[in-house]
């Protein structure tokens, strides 16, 4: 069963239009959900996420975690083309040695922004 | 400062043979994760190096293999590829002084296609 499920899997918008990806998780001991932007081919960091209800911005991008329901949302208002890729959720857990971490992604977001 | 470098960028390999991927990290950059992306499966976790020590693992099975240098660089190996192989994979550093990959930069990934 999948620990870091993303929605949609796909979304296609119009220019100007305002979008909300969603990422829920169930995962044990719970560090940080961070998002990545995917549009060639090397994953782009964008935000890391620790506490609940604390909006993090940048320029039309933000996001909020709620760890109580354990998911986040990514919103990107006034799409341009550029905002055309994959959406990547990840989770950091504490892993099964103990004291190490590992990192678990979605399966991703793929917007779509049409001109 | 050089971002993450992976090579090759692409290559083809036929079931049976097997394969070498290289990855240099940021400079400075001590840990080194590789994930492999499909289509179907998103980013799946390989597995961590940091200190040249296999710090997590993901649960791929024994074909797959790393290793670290003493310069950070990190190699991985697959071993009697099969067709379901092909993917992309992706390396990532991060500083990580603590275990942990948290925030990580992606290389542009090598591209394994195998007939």
């Amino acid at each position: 069963e999948d620990k870091v499920v993303q929605s949609p899997l796909s979304l296609v918008v119009h220019e100007g239009d305002t979008v909300t990806l969603n990422c829920s998780y169930e995962v044990t001991n719970f560090r940080s959900l961070l998002w990545y932007k995917q549009e060639k081919k090397a994953p782009t960091f964008l935000f890391m996420l620790t506490s609940s209800g604390i909006e993090k911005k940048s320029g039309r991008l933000s996001s909020i975690l709620d760890k109580k329901e354990l998911f986040s949302i990514l919103n990107i208002t006034a799409t341009q083309t550029g905002d055309s890729a994959i959406y990547l959720c990840a989770v950091e857990e504490r892993g099964s040695g103990g004291s190490n971490y590992k990192l678990t992604f979605g399966k991703g977001t793929l917007l779509t922004v049409n001109p | 400062k050089a971002g993450v470098t992976q090579t090759p960028r692409y290559l083809i390999k036929t079931r049976g043979q097997q394969v070498t991927l290289s990855c240099s990290p940021i400079s400075g950059h001590r840990s080194v994760s590789w994930y492999q992306q499909t289509p179907g499966q998103g980013l799946q976790f390989l597995f961590e190096y940091f200190s040249e020590t296999q710090r997590n693992k993901g649960n791929f099975p024994g074909r797959f293999s790393g290793r670290q240098f003493s310069n950070s660089r990190s190699e991985m190996n697959v071993s009697t590829l099969e067709l379901g192989d092909s993917a992309l994979y992706l390396c990532a550093s991060s500083w990580s002084g603590r275990s942990g990959a948290n925030v990580l930069t992606f290389g542009a990934g090598s591209r394994l296609t195998v007939l």
